[in-house]
């Protein structure tokens, strides 16, 4: 399954929302699809699993929604930490497969 | 709560055999975890290469399951990855990770792998 993921860049200010879009090439069985932040130099941070789950400790302001083929991750009241690679993952079909991530910058 | 640590050579030759081993600390590895692979350059960017379950069953992603050996020390508490005939194209960045499912929550810091002669 190809993950593409939009916009390739989103640049806003702190406090705005940011809201991720990632399209599967098919449907995602059993909406399997986690959210992950990259920040530079680190490994990824998962963020959600199962679509709308939210991992523990990750602030509430993360949100994931979507079935099927579609699937957003929502940022709401941005803060400038969450300047960040963000991909999505589809684990319902193997081979699990990653998107090319959106970058968010927050300034 | 889990964490993982990468270890390994950091420079491969063209031909040769990536060899990487991942140290678990704060939980077992005979848990019911996945314990996987995942890899990432600037070009490809995250790429799953496979995991192997605490009963020892295997799953890897098919472009490289002729290349690939995963396995689990239980006596040590950890699990590695073997990769054969490396070309400059499995340069990347690699990640141990697990988590109950196929999504990982914890990963290593990640360990850069060099293919070059």
């Amino acid at each position: 399954i190809v993950l593409t993921q939009s916009p390739g860049t989103l640049s806003l200010s702190p406090g705005e929302r940011a809201t991720l879009s990632c399209r599967a090439s098919q449907s995602v069985a059993g909406n399997y699809v986690a959210w992950y932040q990259q920040r530079p130099g680190q490994a990824p941070r998962r963020l959600i699993y199962g679509a709308l789950h939210t991992s523990t400790a990750i602030p509430d302001r993360f949100s994931g929604g979507g079935s099927g083929q579609d699937f957003t991750l929502t940022i709401s009241r941005l803060e400038p930490e969450d300047s960040a690679l963000y991909y999505c993952q589809q684990y319902g079909s193997s081979p699990w497969t990653f998107g090319q991530g959106t970058k968010v910058e927050v300034k | 709560q889990v964490q993982l640590q990468e270890s390994g050579p950091g420079l491969v030759k063209p031909s040769g055999t990536l060899s990487l081993t991942c140290a678990v600390s704060g939980g077992s590895i005979s848990t019911s975890n996945w314990w996987g692979w995942v890899r990432q350059t600037p070009g490809k960017g995250l790429e799953w290469i496979g995991e192997i379950y605490h009963s020892g069953s295997t799953h890897y992603n098919p472009s490289l399951k002729s290349r690939i050996t995963i396995w689990a020390d239980k006596s040590k508490n950890n699990f590695s990855l073997n990769l054969t005939s490396v070309t400059a194209a499995d340069t990347a960045v690699y990640f141990c990770t697990s988590g109950s499912s196929s999504s990982p929550l914890y990963w290593g810091q990640g360990a850069l792998v060099t293919v070059s002669s």
